[in-house]
């Protein structure tokens, strides 16, 4: 029944190595967010596609970046992890229309070591 | 820019009793939405009720309502009835219809009691 997707449910990496988070969806939405959300803090979203189409928030750093190949999937790279980058990272989708609600993923924690 | 403000880090409540949390906005667009979604431990963000800014009636889902005060720029998100399982934090975030960008407050923690 689940309907957006993230794996692993946490992932551990080391310093500097890089990482990929994936997210996938069912619902067939045209639009993709990837949010931050450290310990005890707000989400903080890192990017969305509205389709193929890629949007970076201002403040995110040039170390994240993001791969949509398709409707269904999309990741988050991690080129080069600091330890300030351990936290969850969640993804959602949303419908077309700017009313509609963002269906969230249950995340991916990600330990930096 | 948006700004959205939780100003209750922690909220304590009774089971079967009703809990006001706390949602206050500023945002210069004219036309915008407003959202609370439930955090429990697991991590999932739960959709629980949206407010758009030209709705004449507060928006109300089950045992969630939003008393929306559009003047006085606040979004305060009342449970009826809590329940154990309430129990979780809760956000409270703005997305401006010009937009797809859903920025969040930093969150109230809630803890219903027995």
């Amino acid at each position: 029944d689940a309907m957006v997707i993230q794996n692993p449910r946490y992932q551990v990496t080391q310093f500097g190595k890089p990482v990929t988070l994936s997210c996938s969806q069912t619902l067939n939405h045209n639009v993709m967010y990837w949010y931050q959300q450290k310990s005890s803090q707000a989400p903080k979203l890192l990017f969305h596609y509205y389709d193929k189409d890629f949007n970076n928030e201002a403040d995110t750093p040039d170390n994240f970046q993001s791969r949509r190949p398709n409707t269904s999937f999309c990741f988050l790279d991690i080129r080069s992890p600091g330890l300030g980058d351990a936290a969850m990272y969640l993804c959602a989708t949303s419908e077309q229309g700017k009313r509609e609600k963002l269906f969230f993923g249950s995340g991916t924690q990600l330990s930096v070591l | 820019a948006q700004k959205i403000t939780q100003t209750q880090p922690g909220m304590f409540v009774q089971e079967k009793e009703a809990v006001t949390l706390d949602c206050t906005y500023d945002t210069s667009d004219p036309s915008y939405g407003l959202f609370w979604y439930k955090q429990p431990s697991s991590g999932e963000m739960i959709f629980l009720i949206y407010q758009g800014s030209y709705d004449q009636q507060n928006a109300t889902e089950g045992r969630y309502s939003l008393n929306f005060q559009k003047a006085r720029k606040s979004a305060n998100l009342v449970i009826s009835a809590s329940q154990l399982g309430d129990s979780a934090m809760y956000f409270c975030a703005m997305r401006s219809n010009s937009g797809y960008a859903l920025n969040f407050g930093k969150g109230t923690s809630l803890l219903v009691t027995p």
